[in-house]
């Protein structure tokens, strides 16, 4: 069965320092991986996927993530934050079967202090 | 970039009545649907995925005589809540993919308040 882990529940950078959120993933093939973020009352939003092409994977607003099969890791990083990065980021990794549905991680809330 | 829209974006509503919560896709043709949960500060947990014209899916220990999904056209979804409670109070989100396992885009979500 496939799932990710989400290392870190809160996460807390300053205001143009790099951002790391941590995610593992455990899949019994190659998996297609997601981040999403979720800004306060408003709909998620796709920042990137990784479908088994190229390992590092650039998103939008200057996020990125490679995919590290040895580590089984899937890390989202950003070198400089911005105030508005702040938000809750999820790690997603795709089912099994047919359907395609998502399997979520506990989410990570990313705090940017001024 | 696709668009999925759902109504009403929040309820609320008094125990025992039943709520229906719209999902579209406005700009494309959604062969199926997918209903989330989130309980507040808690991950998304998948309820029940819907393919348009057949019964939808449900995933374990959710009620499907509780939470009924209709998915008649290729660009609407329903949800309804019957015979609410405030445990069911919650944030439920929606999302739409085309034909396929293709990448799912999220509606904004309707917060429901059972009193």
């Amino acid at each position: 069965a496939q799932s990710v882990t989400q290392l870190d529940s809160h996460v807390s950078v300053s205001e143009g320092t790099p951002v790391l959120l941590r995610c593992n993933y455990s899949s019994s093939y190659s998996p297609s991986l997601f981040w999403y973020v979720q800004h306060p009352n408003k709909g998620l939003q796709l920042l990137l996927k990784y479908t088994s092409a190229a390992t590092l994977v650039k998103g939008i607003n200057g996020f990125e993530a490679e995919f590290k099969k040895s580590e089984t890791s899937f890390h989202l990083t950003k070198p400089s934050a911005h105030m508005s990065d702040a938000a809750e980021y999820f790690c997603v990794v795709r089912g099994g079967g047919s359907q395609g549905n998502l399997i979520f991680g506990k989410g990570t809330k990313l705090s940017v202090k001024p | 970039g696709a668009v999925v829209s759902q109504h009403p974006s929040r309820v609320i509503c008094k125990s025992g009545t039943s709520v229906k919560i719209e999902c579209r896709s406005l700009d494309f043709q959604a062969t199926t649907m997918f209903w989330y949960r989130q309980f507040p500060k808690q991950s998304l947990m998948l309820m029940a995925t819907s393919n348009e014209g057949s019964k939808a899916t449900y995933e374990q220990g959710v009620e499907k005589d509780k939470f009924l999904i209709n998915h008649a056209s290729l660009t609407l979804s329903t949800l309804t809540v019957t015979s609410a409670h405030p445990e069911d109070s919650s944030f439920y989100i929606c999302s739409a993919s085309g034909v396929g396992p293709y990448e799912q885009y999220f509606g904004p979500g309707t917060r429901l308040t059972v009193t």
